[in-house]
C-alpha cells in the first residue's frame, strides 16, 4: 500500500511554544490529508481537513488560530499546534486521501505524540 | 453526526482460533475500510471495499461489503500473537464527503 510519513514521531516541549509537524505522501500525490487526534483507548477523532492550495476546513470545535495547517505542495502538509499548552498533549496522526486507485481510500502516517510540559 | 456501530468491543482469544467481527449502520456506505493500530503507532490499511456483497482476503483476513451496503466484517482465520491490536471499520457514506467515518474499535487479545 501507499506510504505516509509524519515527523516528528514524538516531541516533549515547554508550555507557550509552537510545534510543527510534518505529514508527507511519499509515492503518491494527495491533493487531501487529514488531521486528527487521538485520546487514549478511543478512536480518531477528526480535526481538519487539509486541500492543497486552499485553505483547510476545521471540525466543529477546532481552533483554526490554534492548530495551523499548510498544504503546500500534493505530498506536504503541515500542522502547527501555537502557544501550545498541557491539555494539546496527544497523539496526532495524519492521513492522505489517494483516489488514484480502484478506489477512494486513506492511508495513516505512524503518527507523533506530543507532550507539552 | 454518523455512527458506526462496531462490535465486539474487545475480545479474548487463544492463538489458534478464528476471530470475527463486525461493524453496522443504519446509513449506507459507499467504501468500507478496516484498520488494525497497534500501540503508539498509526493505523494501518489491511483491507478495502468498494462494491456491495465484495468478498476480499488478505493473507489470513478476509473481509466483506455488506449487501444492504450498511455493514462489513472481518474474519481473521488461526489467529497468531502479532494480531493483537485494535481493528477499526471506517468507511465513507452514501452522498457524504471524504472525510471518513469511523468504528470505536475491536481490541483483540490472542493468548498464546
Amino acid at each position: 500500500g501507499a506510504v505516509v510519513s509524519q515527523h516528528p514521531s514524538r516531541v516533549i516541549c515547554k508550555s507557550g511554544t509552537s510545534v510543527k509537524i510534518e505529514c508527507r505522501s511519499l509515492d503518491f500525490q494527495a491533493t487531501t490529508m487529514f488531521w486528527y487526534r487521538q485520546f487514549p483507548k478511543q478512536s480518531l477523532m477528526l480535526m481538519a481537513t487539509s486541500n492543497e492550495g486552499s485553505k483547510a476546513t476545521y471540525e466543529q470545535g477546532v481552533e483554526k488560530d490554534k492548530f495551523l495547517i499548510n498544504h503546500a505542495s500534493l505530498t506536504l502538509s503541515t500542522l502547527t499546534v501555537t502557544s501550545a499548552h498541557p491539555e494539546d498533549s496527544s497523539f496526532y496522526i495524519c492521513s492522505a486521501r489517494d483516489v488514484q486507485g480502484y478506489g477512494d481510500t486513506q492511508y495513516f502516517g505512524p503518527g507523533t505524540r506530543l507532550t507539552v510540559l | 453526526g454518523q455512527q458506526l456501530n462496531q462490535s465486539p468491543q474487545s475480545m479474548f482469544i487463544q492463538e489458534g482460533e478464528d476471530v470475527s467481527m463486525n461493524c453496522t449502520s443504519s446509513s449506507i456506505f459507499n467504501t468500507w475500510l478496516w484498520y488494525k493500530q497497534d500501540p503508539g503507532e498509526g493505523p494501518v490499511l489491511l483491507i478495502a471495499l468498494y462494491k456491495a456483497g465484495e468478498l476480499t482476503s488478505n493473507g489470513r483476513l478476509t473481509a466483506q461489503f455488506g449487501i444492504t451496503r450498511k455493514d462489513s466484517f472481518l474474519n481473521i482465520s488461526a489467529s497468531i500473537p502479532s494480531d493483537v491490536g485494535i481493528y477499526f471499520c471506517a468507511g465513507h457514506t452514501q452522498g457524504g464527503s471524504e472525510k471518513l467515518v469511523f468504528g470505536k474499535g475491536t481490541k483483540l487479545t490472542v493468548n498464546p
